[in-house]
Formats: C-alpha cells, structure tokens, sequence
C-alpha cells in the first residue's frame, strides 16, 4: 500500500521559513506527479502546489506564488516544500498526496504536518 | 482562484439517496471532465471516492457515483450507510492547470 510521510512542521514566526519533507515509499515514486494540498484549523481544502514526475514543470496557487517552492529528489523517493515569508494565514496541516496516474485527482494522501505561523 | 460552491450540509436517513452538489465556472469544472470527489473524517486525511466526474477508484463502493452538467458536478450516495458520514470535498483541475477545491459538505446520517 501505498505510504507518504510528511515531516517539518513545527511554529515559526511570521516572515519565517519552513521546510518540508514527504518520504514516499511502496510505489514508483519516479513515475508520478506530486503535490501539496493544505487545510486551515477547523476549514476546508486548498491545493497548494503540483510538480510534474520528473520536476519538469511545476505549478502553484497564486496565494503562495513566489513565497514557496516545491521540488523532489526522485533519488530519495522524497518531496519538498520550501516555504519562505510565511504569514499567519499560511498556517494550516499540510499534506503531500500522490496525482493518479493519468492525471488530475489525488489518489493518497500522507497524514499531515501542522505548520503554525505566529509571534 | 474562488472555492467552488458547495452546500454547508446535507443530510439523509438509512437507506436513502443523498446528492452533494459542486458549482464552480467555465474555467474548471464547466470546462474540464477532470472533477474528482473526497471523502474525510474528522481527524483523517482525505481520501479519493470519485474521480474524472464518475469513475471509482478500485475499492470504493459502488453506492457512490458522480454525475456533471454544465458547471455543475454532483456527488451521489445511495443506500446511506452510518460510515459515509464525513466531510465531502470537490475538486476541479483548472484552466490555469491548477486545482481549487470546494467549500465543503458535511453529510450527516440521521
């Protein structure tokens, strides 16, 4: 089955930075797209960040455009997301979950890493 | 990129049918059949129940189906069991190649 495991959360404060990790495993990690999907306290779902199988190309929300950056090394079966200038709306669980294969929906999602912004 | 709409709640007894309803625009879920469906209980993560408008992954039951017309795509649970109490979430790939999800809907099992 198939098992992601995200790391790195913590509190930072605002204007800080994070970074965090996603350690894949029980699938070809190689072969898939990723991405980053994230959920305020008590609040629904915001998709954050895609980046394509190979790190070819990658795509984000405009409310985290230029702040954050997503990237994998497919060596160590392991995605990232560098998120710099954070803001207290950036707090929130973050999850990687895996693109299906063939594209466009999330087909699983690690448990989550709580990311709290605050002085 | 707006959330798409989603009732706050919809509710149903045993055994009934319920329709969760996902109103977004001509640039996600108008445009694209790329509309996927997500279940969560509280405390989890999400988890794929319908993806590219009416297709399951393998293991779901079959008691949930998703339908689209127009800008509008619609989740379907028939023969309501205790378990599908949850939150649901839509979610549409968009004309800019990202993705918005919906608002929400907590589904309640009277």
């Amino acid at each position: 089955q198939v098992q992601l495991v995200e790391s790195g959360g913590g509190v930072v404060q605002p204007g800080g930075s994070l970074r965090l990790s996603c350690a894949a495993s029980r699938f070809t990690f190689s072969s898939y797209g990723m991405h980053w999907v994230r959920q305020t306290p008590g609040k629904g779902l915001e998709w954050v960040a895609f980046i394509r199988y190979d790190g070819s190309n990658k795509y984000y929300a405009d409310s985290v455009k230029g702040r954050f950056t997503i990237s994998r090394d497919n060596s160590k079966n392991t995605l990232y997301l560098q998120m710099n200038s954070l803001r207290p709306e950036d707090t929130a669980v973050y999850y990687c979950a895996k693109d299906r294969g063939g594209g466009y929906s999330h087909d699983h999602w690690g448990q989550g890493t709580l990311v709290s912004v605050s002085s | 990129q707006p959330a798409l709409t989603q009732p706050a709640s919809v509710s149903g007894s045993p055994g009934q049918s319920i329709t969760v309803s996902c109103t977004g625009t001509s640039s996600d879920v108008g445009g694209y059949n790329f509309v996927s469906w997500y279940q969560q209980h509280p405390g989890k993560a999400p988890k794929l129940m319908i993806y590219d408008v009416n297709k399951r992954p393998s293991g779901i039951s079959n008691r949930f189906s998703g339908s689209k017309s127009g800008s509008t795509a619609s989740l379907i649970i028939s023969g309501l069991q205790a378990e599908d109490e949850a939150e649901y979430y839509c979610s549409s790939f968009t004309s800019t190649s990202t993705y918005v999800f919906g608002s929400g809907t907590k589904v309640t099992v009277l």
